[in-house]
């Protein structure tokens, strides 16, 4: 059975600050996506990983993939509030999430 | 483009009574599934359509959960008779193709409450 694992599961930072977030799966797969949750609201599609060494960025974060060690990272460079949300990854085999990462960041 | 439609947004409902969810996918995506997201937990995969036809629903409760998705494009997923447990929120995504290069497109959900 998949097992997507995502940690921290919590995460406080401070504004400016840098951290990563981590996502380890447990069989072969060839795509993972991460999504962006916020409070009552519904999830929104923030990267699409297709291939080994694949790397991605949108403003202040960055996403990658390497599917030799099953384990794709969500870094987060010079945290500003605006990110506070759960973050999370999901594998495309089986289509399953990991319990998400609830980052608050903080002024 | 408009987005993935559900309704209602929110229903509460007593303990083994019935209820309905509505979804109308993005036009022209082939691909549809409805996860179901307990409060504090990711999104878990209830059943997945390609066209009308089932794909996976390995993980819907078929005592009580059943899905339909009639000329492959709108679907309905109910619960009869729900339970306590089933409170959540429901979700519909659509993809134009499974594991879509773009991602899963996700509707805002029914939040359901069961007293």
């Amino acid at each position: 059975e998949l097992k997507v694992e995502q940690n921290p599961l919590f995460l406080s930072m401070q504004e400016g600050k840098n951290y990563t977030i981590y996502c380890n799966y447990s069989t072969t797969s060839d795509r993972l996506y991460w999504y962006r949750q916020d409070p009552g609201k519904s999830l929104e599609s923030l990267f699409v990983l297709l291939s080994n060494g694949a790397v991605k960025q949108e403003g202040r974060l960055m996403a990658s993939l390497d599917t030799k060690a099953r384990l794709s990272t969500l870094h987060i460079t010079a945290a500003v509030h605006d990110l506070s949300a759960t973050y999370f990854c999901a594998v495309d085999y089986d289509m399953r999430f990991g319990a998400g990462t609830r980052l608050t960041v903080k002024p | 483009e408009a987005g993935v439609a559900q309704s209602p947004r929110y229903k509460i409902i007593e303990k083994r009574q019935s209820v309905a969810f509505w979804c109308n996918p993005i036009s022209g995506h082939a691909t549809l599934y409805w996860y179901q997201q307990i409060l504090g937990q990711g999104p878990k995969l209830l059943i997945q359509f390609q066209n009308n036809g089932v794909v996976d629903d390995s993980q819907l409760p078929k005592d009580r959960f059943s899905a339909e998705r009639l000329k492959g494009v709108d679907s309905t997923l109910k619960i009869q008779p729900a339970k306590l447990e089933d409170s959540a929120v429901y979700l519909c995504a659509s993809s134009s193709s499974k594991g879509g290069r773009i991602g899963y497109t996700f509707g805002s959900g029914t939040r359901l409450t069961v007293v």
